[in-house]
């Protein structure tokens, strides 16, 4: 059974470029999580989304910041115009049920913005 | 802010001490579980705890959900360098049924 798959695994943008990051939840799972992670400190929550909706987007940054879970397709959280605070470690976790139940976490990507 | 407080921050201990990790929620939760993230690695689900007063055991960790739902620890005994990581709790708040992490408690195990 494949996990939970994100790419790419690192990312490096110029500042003012968009970043594009892809989660393809577990086989069977319908409900997907954003979260970012600075150095050395804790998983943030940004967004919760389920199949064409997003459900809780109270951790998303106003601007720059969206995300979707298309019928068809990863869930994709697109940043736009980055600055170099956007740098972080990026996770999506998937889960069969919504909260409160257990979330498995992909490898996550790793966004540096020069 | 933080909904879930988490507590220490960092430990560091030598091989072979205990270690325990404390989380608070202010609020009653419906749930708490617990996660383990390794060095450049994501967050692994542990286990999860439901009812008020619950203990589980994995091996050498023991979890405890409190009497009143709004706190729980994991405690780690006779640590091993393969301990190393940071251990999240995830708390679950009744009226909203939000599921938020504590900020993490780094562990450093010295051989």
């Amino acid at each position: 059974n494949a996990g939970v798959m994100q790419n790419p695994r690192h990312l490096v943008r110029r500042r003012g470029q968009e970043a594009r990051l892809r989660c393809s939840p577990m086989k069977g799972h319908s409900h997907v999580y954003w979260y970012r992670q600075l150095p050395e400190e804790g998983l943030k929550f940004m967004v919760y989304l389920q199949k064409e909706n997003i459900i809780d987007e109270s951790g998303m940054p106003k601007e720059r910041f969206s995300a979707e879970f298309p019928k068809e397709g990863p869930s994709i959280l697109r940043i736009q115009q980055v600055v170099r605070g956007d740098s972080a470690a990026y996770f999506c976790a998937s889960s069969q049920l919504g909260p409160p139940y257990e979330q498995y976490f992909g490898p996550g990507t790793r966004l540096t913005v020069t | 802010g933080q909904q879930v407080m988490q507590i220490p921050q960092y430990q560091h201990v030598q091989e072979g001490e205990d270690f325990t990790t404390y989380c608070n929620s202010s609020t009653t939760l419906s749930n708490i579980q617990w996660y383990k993230q390794r060095p450049g690695g994501h967050p692994v689900f542990l286990i999860q705890l439901v009812k008020s007063g619950e203990v589980k055991k994995q091996k050498r960790l023991t979890f405890q959900f409190g009497e009143a739902k709004k706190n729980s620890s994991l405690h780690i005994t006779a640590t091993q360098t393969t301990d190393v990581g940071t251990y999240f709790c995830a708390g679950t708040r009744v009226y909203n049924n939000d599921m938020r992490f504590g900020a993490g408690t780094r562990l450093t195990v010295k051989p």
